[in-house]
């Protein structure tokens, strides 16, 4: 199983400030990954998907890159929206899925 | 509007059943693989099982044997069979749209399963 290590657990920033969340894998994935943001009591909403495609009506301020073994999702500057958790997901070893532990973005 | 809609959740004994439900609408239903995603209070998400659009069935190891997926095309409704529950499958289960690459596009809203006696 490729395990997903999500860094750092929880980041405090404050508006404005710029986002960077780290996903790294067991083993290589190619580009098969995937990130979303949960807020609480609400489903995931995908991002990213591919390592670095914006998902449909994802703002500009977010981006993805990275290939093998480490991905970053950048938010270049955090809008009062933007705290949240945030997972990544893996599909290289098909039809095995699976996600990260989360990054938890919080207000500073 | 493209809509996922979770249904059947409840509060069942260990070792019970429970079946599943999500229905969809706005896209064409028959071309997309489907996915259960859970996600246990307070902890992170965890792929369930996934229906490919021949009716291709995965899951990973956890429930593997106890959990079963499957598609109605017709119905436009995507199903999970769970049996042998345990205290360990109690979470919020999401149906999700796979995407033709790597991510689940549309997400319902969930529904809580419980476990317990």
């Amino acid at each position: 199983e490729i395990v997903l290590t999500q860094s750092p657990a929880t980041l405090s920033l404050s508006p404005g400030e710029r986002a960077t969340l780290s996903c790294r894998a067991s083993q290589s994935v190619s580009s098969y990954l995937a990130w979303y943001q949960q807020k609480p009591g609400q489903a995931p909403r995908l991002l990213i998907y591919d390592a670095s495609n914006r998902a449909t009506g994802i703002p500009a301020r977010f981006s993805g890159s990275g290939s093998g073994t480490d991905f970053t999702l950048t938010i270049s500057s955090l809008e009062p929206e933007d705290f949240a958790v945030y997972y990544c997901q893996q599909r290289s070893n098909w039809p095995l899925i699976t996600f990260g532990q989360g990054t938890r973005l919080e207000i500073k | 509007e493209v809509q996922l809609v979770e249904s059947g959740g409840g509060l069942v004994q260990p070792g019970g059943s429970l079946r599943l439900s999500c229905a969809a609408s706005g896209f064409t239903f028959s071309s997309y693989d489907m996915h259960w995603v859970r996600q246990a209070t307070g902890k992170g998400l965890e792929w369930v099982s996934a229906i490919g659009t021949a009716g291709d069935t995965y899951y990973p190891g956890s429930v593997k044997g106890r959990f079963t997926i499957s598609r109605e095309n017709a119905k436009n409704s995507l199903y999970l069979q769970m049996n042998s529950l345990r205290a360990g499958d109690t979470a919020v289960y999401y149906c999700a749209r796979g995407l033709y690459g790597t991510g689940m596009d549309v997400w319902g809203q969930g529904t809580t399963v419980t476990v317990s006696s």
